[in-house]
């Protein structure tokens, strides 16, 4: 057990919905990492949240947004979904910010599997 | 692209053999980490290997990272049925940014 706790574990939607992904980081991680696995795309990285503020982006779609709480929760919220989307989403969390030539290890959550239909 | 590229995208072995995987990347890195992945479930950290350093072994692991070659190998040593998973290595560039990009895997299949 990472210590990493997503919900849910399983999301069936249709097309045009929006969903909200939830992770609770492990106890004293300071940043929430989110990363889409896809058969074709392999991992990719999504955002990277750091005691509440955005620290660094990747290939997020403009339909998606994520946040951090000030209880360090995240969500990411995905909007108009299409076809495409349909993914593993994973949060992953480390003890500080991973910047500044720190070397840190990421703790993955089981990840959320998402299907739109 | 800043992704690391693993080679071979799948090897199957039996028990008891020797598993190398290699990684290949194109720009110079903070460090390089090992991630296994059994199937569908969440990544977990085999190793991390900073760019100073050239080796280290944990357990039946063992890692290498050769800069100025910019690739690194995982070498697995009498693998088990139980080492069956994606392996994955990720690379950090440091600066700025804390994330990892995940190169896109090896899959390995030890057949007991």
């Amino acid at each position: 057990d990472s210590g990493v706790t997503q919900t849910p574990k399983h999301l069936i939607t249709a097309t045009g919905q929006r969903v909200t992904l939830r992770c609770s980081p492990r106890s004293g991680d300071l940043s929430v990492y989110w990363y889409q696995q896809s058969l074709d795309q392999g991992l990719q990285f999504l955002i990277q949240y750091y005691n509440g503020e955005e620290r660094a982006k990747g290939n997020i779609l403009e339909r998606f947004s994520a946040q951090q709480f000030p209880d360090l929760h995240s969500e990411l919220n995905l909007s108009s979904l299409e076809l495409g989307d349909s993914a593993l989403y994973f949060c992953a969390s480390s003890r500080g910010s991973g910047t500044g030539g720190t070397n840190e290890k990421l703790f993955f959550g089981s990840g959320t599997q998402l299907s739109v239909l | 692209s800043q992704q690391g590229e693993e080679d071979p995208q799948a090897l199957s072995i039996q028990e008891g053999e020797n598993a190398t995987m290699n990684c290949s990347y194109k720009t110079s890195i903070n460090n390089l980490q090992w991630y296994r992945q059994n199937s569908g479930r969440g990544l977990v950290h085999l190793i991390l290997i900073r760019s100073n350093e050239r080796e280290k072994h944990s357990g039946r692991l063992r890692v290498t990272l050769d800069t100025s070659k910019k690739s690194s190998s995982l070498l697995i040593t009498a693998s088990r049925a139980a080492d069956t998973a994606s392996y994955f290595c990720a690379l950090n560039y440091g600066g700025s940014q804390g994330n990892l990009i995940f190169g896109k895997g090896t899959k390995l299949s030890v057949k007991p």
